[in-house]
């Protein structure tokens, strides 16, 4: 069975520019949560996505957003990029919306703002 | 809201030697805990979980964890690390009635022969 992917898994891009990282979940899961670990940070909760709709979001401006399909796959948009979001974006997914459904992550997207 | 601290940033370990590494975490409640590990340039794997009963836990790749209540910690140990265990290791916290993980800052081990 495939895990979480996903893509690209290095993106450049200079302040103010617009970032876009994708995430497919493992199959059969609905739940996708996006997290920013930042170097130092740890990981911070970003997003949360079930059944195509937004459910809730961490402390983060507005200029992140994202969506889910109806395939549960999702999108994370970071708009007017600033140095500081430089981090590695990680996607995780989850078959229930307990806290006990255990999350499973994928690889990552480096994005590095220039 | 719940919160997770680990207070060590970076540990070094023999090889063979025994590890510990301290999480203390803050809820109001009984807690769900997680300890995950993250290889270079992988994502998160998980490596044990608590809900509830036996306050000892067993995981993956010989990792056990502790619950103690009354310490608001849930440290995890191995008795002989191998040169593969070398990581960033993340203590995480969900609550009862929430969806989300609150993670710790990491503890990274290195590992030296």
């Amino acid at each position: 069975e495939a895990g979480v992917t996903q893509s690209p898994t290095h993106l450049i891009k200079t302040r103010g520019q617009q970032a876009t990282l994708r995430c497919s979940p493992i199959s059969g899961h609905t739940s996708v949560y996006w997290y920013q670990q930042a170097l130092g940070l740890g990981l911070q909760f970003l997003l949360w996505y079930d059944e195509g709709e937004e459910r809730n979001r961490g402390n983060f401006p507005p200029r992140f957003s994202g969506r889910q399909f109806p395939n549960y796959s999702s999108e994370l948009n970071v708009n007017a990029l600033e140095l500081e979001d430089s981090a590695l974006y990680l996607c995780a997914s989850s078959a229930g919306t307990s806290g006990r459904d255990e999350q499973f992550f994928g690889p990552g997207t480096r994005l590095t703002v220039l | 809201a719940q919160s997770v601290t680990q207070p060590d940033i970076h540990i070094t370990v023999s090889e063979g030697a025994s590890l510990e590494l301290r999480c203390n975490y803050s809820y109001g409640a009984t807690p769900y805990l997680f300890w995950y590990v993250q290889s270079p340039g992988q994502g998160l794997q998980l490596l044990l979980k608590y809900f509830s009963g036996d306050t000892l836990v067993q995981g993956i790749k010989g990792f056990e964890a502790e619950f103690k209540r009354s310490q608001s910690s849930f440290n995890l140990r191995k008795p002989s690390v191998h040169w593969s265990d070398a990581a960033e290791y993340f203590c995480a916290v969900g609550a009862r009635t929430d969806y989300k993980l609150s993670f710790g800052a990491g503890t990274t081990v290195t590992v030296r022969a």
